[in-house]
């Protein structure tokens, strides 16, 4: 139990370009989720908190212009990565709480913006 | 800030058992404490999570302190699939905060 579904694994796309990534619970309902960037040989950082229904809420020093999140359904929230430039290349996680499981992790998406 | 401190690596001997240090020490009396392990390019995995008891589950042992300031985790008999990186963090259960990560403790278990 308690899965969480990312997708797509990995990306590629020409810098400018917009890219959308997507985190689906697969067995549970989560209304908030939590989305993380880790560059290579760091540690996850957080970006931003997802909530159901209304504005995601961003950390300090992340453009929520640049990255923008939708958390439509209680299943599933979005991060759009617009005009992505090769800076904006890394590993994108998102997590979701759920009771006796703690966060659960989606596997990844990793960026290449060329 | 992350609120747990680890060493940055550790080395384990294949088949023994490994013991991971984190230090929690402003940790509140309602937070939890939560082990993942992240393999290279993947999503953290969760491993075990405990609030004042010791924990054992089919994958960990997980020994708190009596103040709570620290914990253990041990994994009783490391595999070289075990090699990667463990994160130890504090956060409440259900509450749906924020949970920030620190640089975790890069085990490497040796052949």
């Amino acid at each position: 139990g308690a899965v969480v579904s990312q997708h797509p694994s990995w990306v590629i796309c020409k810098s400018g370009t917009s890219v959308k990534i997507e985190c689906r619970s697969l067995d549970f309902q989560a209304t908030t989720m939590f989305w993380y960037r880790q560059f290579p040989k760091q540690s996850l950082m957080l970006m931003a908190t997802s909530n159901e229904g209304s504005k995601a809420t961003y950390e300090q020093g992340v453009e929520k212009d640049k990255f923008l999140i939708n958390h439509a359904s209680l299943t599933l929230s979005t991060l759009t990565v617009t005009s992505a430039h090769p800076e904006d290349s890394s590993f994108y996680i998102c997590s979701a709480e759920r009771g006796d499981y703690g966060y659960t992790f989606g596997s990844g998406t990793r960026l290449t913006v060329v | 800030d992350a609120k747990t401190t680890q060493p940055t690596s550790m080395d384990c001997a294949e088949g023994r058992a490994a013991n991971l240090p984190c230090n929690h020490s402003t940790i509140s009396g309602n937070e939890y404490v939560y082990w993942y392990r992240q393999i290279h390019s993947q999503g953290p995995q969760y491993i075990i999570h405990g609030l004042k008891n010791n924990e054992t589950n089919e994958m960990a042992s997980l020994i708190i302190t009596e103040d709570r300031k620290s914990s253990t985790l041990i994994l009783p008999h490391a595999t070289l699939r075990d090699t990667a990186v463990y994160y130890c963090i504090v956060g409440y259960s259900g509450g749906y905060q924020k949970v920030t990560f620190g640089t975790g403790t890069k085990l490497q278990v040796i052949p």
